[in-house]
């Protein structure tokens, strides 16, 4: 089984609509991250968490909002879904310190 | 404001060349360096790191360089094989700053080794 596991790994929904993405981890880390990646614009960070009681803004958190419901589980949702927001995310997890960052395998957003 | 940059979109290369890819930041504050390799229709995978009080660190086929002054780094690949073909990014960190406890990264590059 996978350390960092997505769902769902692909989703087409509508402009408007609500939909959450969510990420769980085994590696028993503290930190949380999530990223979208856009063709040229590499990965970019929306929202992190270092602990459960720690939630902050990335460099695009703008149209989202995460809720980080326990060490293991680090959701992130989009409140009313639009088109430019069609991306691959990517959650992530890394211990203190000067440690790698472990990602799962993705989730494909298509709006339309 | 791209804090690591990747310049060169994609590289081509002959198999059992050497591949460079090079990276810049402009974060004085960075003090540790990762390349991740990253294949289609997966995430991310960590391939090697280099602390800021290194200039130099190996691993198999693969080494990096950090250049502090210069505020560039480079993933040297040797020999390079098909399987390498994939996006690599680079990224920083930093202990301070408001770059702290997260990973800021470039825009990849999409390296083809040719048979």
């Amino acid at each position: 089984d996978a350390d960092v596991t997505q769902t769902p790994r692909n989703r087409i929904t509508k402009t408007g609509k609500r939909i959450m993405l969510e990420c769980s981890q085994t590696k028993g880390h503290d930190r949380m991250y999530w990223y979208r990646q856009d063709p040229g614009l590499g990965l970019r960070l929306i929202y992190y968490s270092f602990d459960v009681k720690d939630i902050n803004k990335g460099e695009i958190s703008d149209g989202y909002s995460v809720s980080r419901q326990a060490q293991a589980k680090f959701s992130l949702s989009l409140e009313s879904a639009i088109p430019n927001q069609t991306a691959l995310y990517f959650c992530a997890t890394k211990t203190e310190g000067n440690t790698e960052a472990f990602f799962g395998q993705g989730t494909r957003l298509t709006v339309v | 404001d791209q804090q690591v940059k990747q310049n060169s979109p994609s590289l081509s290369v002959q198999e059992g060349r050497i591949s460079i890819l090079n990276c810049d930041y402009t974060n004085s504050m960075f003090d540790y360096f990762l390349w991740y390799k990253k294949y289609p229709a997966e995430g991310p995978t960590f391939l090697i790191s280099i602390s800021s009080i290194k200039d130099k660190n190996e691993d198999g086929r693969f080494t990096v360089f950090l250049n502090k002054s210069a505020k560039h780094l480079s993933l040297h690949i040797v020999p390079s094989q098909p399987g390498d073909s994939a996006v690599y990014f680079c990224a920083a960190s930093a202990r301070g700053g408001t770059s702290y406890g997260k990973l800021t990264f470039g825009q990849g590059t999409i390296l083809t080794v040719h048979p």
